[in-house]
This record gives structure tokens, sequence and C-alpha cells, in this order.
């Protein structure tokens, strides 16, 4: 059963900043399942990414993700004041798995 | 407007059981497979079971095999979960999820709280 592991745990930047956000699966993953999330206290997430590099509906350009294999990135290209939140990597296989999480606040 | 309302959370001892209900609108409801996912206070998201769209196949995580159980009504537009045996590690908000398009889940519900507390 694959892990999937988010670094960093925190990431601390500056509105119009950029964000890298990375996610590494223990083993290689089918890139087509391989989904990102965002989520603000209090509420449920929302689908950002799928299929690794896919916007899904309504999502702003300067979110974009990238990777295969083991290795998958999610980028914020210049940060907005809404875009801090934690964000989640998510792969589908036998059984859905989420990473553990980055937190991007403020600096 | 796509929508899914979870409903059935509450407070209950060690042991004990619920049922929660997820209650779909918008769109065809019987073409989707349908998630629990759950997040305890303070923690990340875990994956909890899924059905297939026609409820043939339910698949579960090994922290709650046998102990909780999945279904839908195609009719009524709702997905169920069972939850028997209930422990304290079990408390979390349970949010109600599709798999849309590559499986990626695509509408969430706003959740509703479990809590396991004698």
């Amino acid at each position: 059963e694959s892990v999937l592991t988010q670094s960093p745990g925190t990431l601390s930047l500056s509105p119009g900043d950029r964000a890298t956000l990375s996610c590494r699966a223990s083993q290689t993953v089918n890139s087509n399942f391989l989904a990102w999330y965002q989520q603000k206290p209090g509420q449920a997430p929302r689908l950002l990414i799928y299929g690794a590099s896919s916007r899904a509906t309504v999502i702003p350009d300067r979110f974009s993700g990238s990777g295969s294999g083991t290795d998958f990135t999610l980028t914020i290209s210049r940060l907005e004041p809404e875009d801090f939140a934690v964000y989640y990597c998510q792969h589908y296989g036998t059984s859905p798995l989420f990473g553990q999480g980055t937190k991007l606040e403020i600096k | 407007e796509v929508q899914l309302v979870e409903s059935g959370g509450g407070l209950v001892q060690p042991g004990g059981s619920l049922r929660l209900s997820c209650a779909a609108s918008g769109f065809s409801f019987s073409s989707y497979w349908l998630h629990w996912v759950r997040q305890a206070p303070g923690k990340g998201l875990v994956w909890v079971s899924r059905v297939s769209h026609d409820g043939s196949t339910p698949t579960y995580a090994d922290s709650v095999k046998g102990r909780f159980t999945i279904s839908r009504d195609n009719a009524k537009n709702t997905v169920y979960l069972q939850m028997n045996s209930l422990r304290a590690e079990d408390t979390a908000v349970y949010y109600c999820t599709r798999g849309g398009f590559q499986h990626a889940m695509d509408v969430w519900g706003q959740g509703t709280t479990v809590t396991v507390s004698s």
C-alpha cells in the first residue's frame, strides 16, 4: 500500500509569493488518479487538480499541478490572501489515500 | 445546483451505533460512485468507504471493516453509512463526496459530526 508524504508540513509565505508544495508516493502511482484539494478552516475540502495536472472547474489558473511516478507538485504562482489554507494530495487506488497535508500560512 | 447534504451525526457512547445519510441533488446520482471521508479534530482527511454506482461494490478502510456498512438507494438519491461498535477513535467530521472524472472527489457535502464518548 502506497503512502503519500507531503512537504513541507507548514509553508510560511506572503501574498504575491510563489508556493511550491510537494507530494511524494512511496511507490509509483498512476498520475491519472492523483488529485489535490484545498481546505479552509470550518469548510469542506475543495477539488483543485485532478489527473495530476488538470484544473477543476472554476479553479484559477494560478494553480497548477505537475509530476509523475512518485513525485508530484502543486504550484500557486502568485499567492492571493484567500489561498492560505491546508492542501492535501490524494491518490485513488485500491484504497483511496490522502497525504497528511501542507498548511500554507501567511508570513 | 449540485449538492450533497449529510445528516445523522451526533453523540453516541462507545459500542453504540449511528446511521449517517447523504442526500444528493442536481446530478444523475445513479451514475456516480460515492465515498465517505472523515476528519478527526485537528487532523487530516482519511478515506472511510466507497460504493459503486449500482451499490454492488462496497469497499472499506481496514480501520472500519466489519463495523461500518455503506449502502445506497438510487431511487432516493441517498447514500448511507451504518456505523456499529463505535470507538472513541471514530470521532470525526464525516464527509460524503462524489467520485467524479478520473475518480477525483469533485463534490463534497458540508460534513456531519460524530462524537463517540461516554
